[in-house]
């Protein structure tokens, strides 16, 4: 069970374009979701955290407008990287719990970005 | 200071060997600890959770956990090459998820 999807696994674009990545919860009502960040031998970092029907929060640094995170519904969360370039080149991995505070998160497999 | 402290590593053990990797904490009330193995370009998976005082077994793992130190380590018995991966120390505080910045293990056949 806890099974997160996450999609595409993989993207390569041209520098300016917009993209989107979508977390699925499968079996099971995500009201909390978060985003993160990890760069090549380093550790996840949190960019934010969303719930369901309200906006996400922001860690410190993120810039809001240029990382968009939509969670309509209990079992999907979007975070669409605008106006992208090569130094948001990363790995961006989701996570997802039932409701706020429940413990493990459970992960997306991950998607590797990578701006042309 | 950080929440979660872990040494980056990379921690090198033998084929076979014992691998310890430990982790410290900064908030005496943190109620909730986990381990997760990364590998290469994958997402974290859950290996080991722990929530009282002691020594929790599952197979070759082992995690301790010592709240008046606070300190959370993780045991690997009979280390296997396919455990050479980062090791995610994660620590929960009220609703808050902390992540330590992982130590790298490499098993050597």
């Amino acid at each position: 069970g806890a099974v997160v999807s996450q999609h595409p696994s993989w993207v390569i674009c041209k520098s300016g374009t917009s993209v989107k990545i979508e977390c699925r919860s499968l079996d099971f009502q995500a009201t909390t979701m978060f985003w993160y960040r990890q760069f090549p031998k380093q550790s996840l970092m949190l960019m934010a955290t969303s719930n369901e029907g309200s906006k996400a929060t922001y860690e410190q640094g993120v810039e809001k407008d240029k990382f968009l995170i939509n969670h309509a519904s209990l079992t999907l969360s979007t975070l669409t990287v605008t106006s992208a370039h090569p130094e948001d080149s990363s790995f961006y991995i989701c996570s997802a719990i039932p409701r706020p505070g429940d413990q493990p998160q459970h992960f997306g497999d991950g998607t590797r970005l990578s701006i042309l | 200071q950080k929440e979660v402290e872990q040494n980056s590593g990379p921690l090198s053990v033998p084929e076979g060997a014992i691998a310890s990797l430990n982790c410290t904490y900064s908030d005496r009330v943190s109620q909730s600890f986990f381990w997760y193995r990364q590998y290469s370009g994958k997402s974290p998976e859950l290996i080991m959770s722990i929530y009282s005082n002691g020594d929790k077994e599952d197979g070759r793992f082992t995690a301790q956990l010592n709240k008046a130190s606070q300190y959370v380590s993780l045991l690997i018995r009979d280390s296997q090459p396919s455990d050479s991966a980062t090791y995610l120390c994660a620590v929960i505080t009220g609703n808050q998820f902390y992540f330590g910045t992982g130590t790298s293990l490499t098993v050597i056949p």
